[in-house]
């Protein structure tokens, strides 16, 4: 297995709705990542997960809260979102444990496409 | 001012043309990745050069990696309509150690039959 699978592909929510997203690989990767795409423009970094551990948050709102229950699995929940949160969040992992050094490989998956009303 | 910078933004041609995309930093890289992504969709890692002056050919595209691993760029020959997507190029030990990604702008591709 050599992919990274998301759900949902496409989410709507309001902005008082609380939602998941969920990703998952079978890669045996020891670094997962979230980050957010707007259109036209390259992915954003949000959070990375080493080693099951959240080693960067990049000042990413308290509204977005990651969670990594085990070395496979990789969520992320949305609570009281707005609406300029609408985008594409993608999901990737990697082999190396993040900050451990290696040739940088990222694995994305097919993402989601999340729009807030 | 962006760590990575990619050049063009946007390019139009026509099928069978050839085109070449380039991705420059003053920063010395460990490695870099270039990656095609289709509208809806994630990026799909095409290929990664790590050493110095590296070439690497995949099918009608060439990607090589500047001798001081500070860019890189990513040619197609004989562009086809199945080309057409937004090709990123993303660098690792650009901001820090590690696996972190600095991307470049990204350049949008359309090739037109």
């Amino acid at each position: 297995d050599t992919e990274v699978t998301q759900t949902p592909k496409h989410l709507v929510m309001g902005m008082t709705n609380k939602k998941s997203l969920k990703c998952e690989q079978h890669m045996g990767h020891r670094a997962m990542y979230w980050y957010k795409q707007k259109a036209k423009k390259p992915p954003e970094l949000m959070f990375v997960y080493s080693y099951e551990k959240l080693s960067i948050n990049e000042s990413v709102p308290s509204r977005f809260s990651p969670e990594c229950p085990n070395s496979s699995l990789l969520n992320l929940h949305l609570h009281a979102l707005q609406p300029e949160d609408s985008a594409l969040y993608l999901c990737a992992s990697s082999q190396g444990g993040g900050l451990a050094g290696g040739p940088g490989e990222q694995f994305f998956g097919p993402g989601t496409r999340l729009t807030v009303l | 001012t962006q760590l990575l910078e990619q050049s063009p933004q946007f390019l139009s041609i026509q099928e069978g043309e050839n085109l070449t995309v380039y991705c420059n930093s003053s920063s010395v890289f460990s490695s870099l990745q270039w990656y095609r992504q289709e509208p809806g969709e994630g990026p799909v890692l095409l290929v990664t050069v790590v050493t110095g002056g590296e070439v690497k050919k995949l099918k009608r595209l060439t990607f090589q990696f500047g001798d001081a691993r500070k860019d890189s760029s990513l040619h197609i020959t004989a562009a086809q309509p199945g080309d057409t997507g937004l090709y990123l190029c993303a660098a690792s030990g650009v901001r820090d150690a590690g696996n972190m990604l600095t991307f470049g702008g990204g350049t949008r591709l359309m090739v037109k039959p």
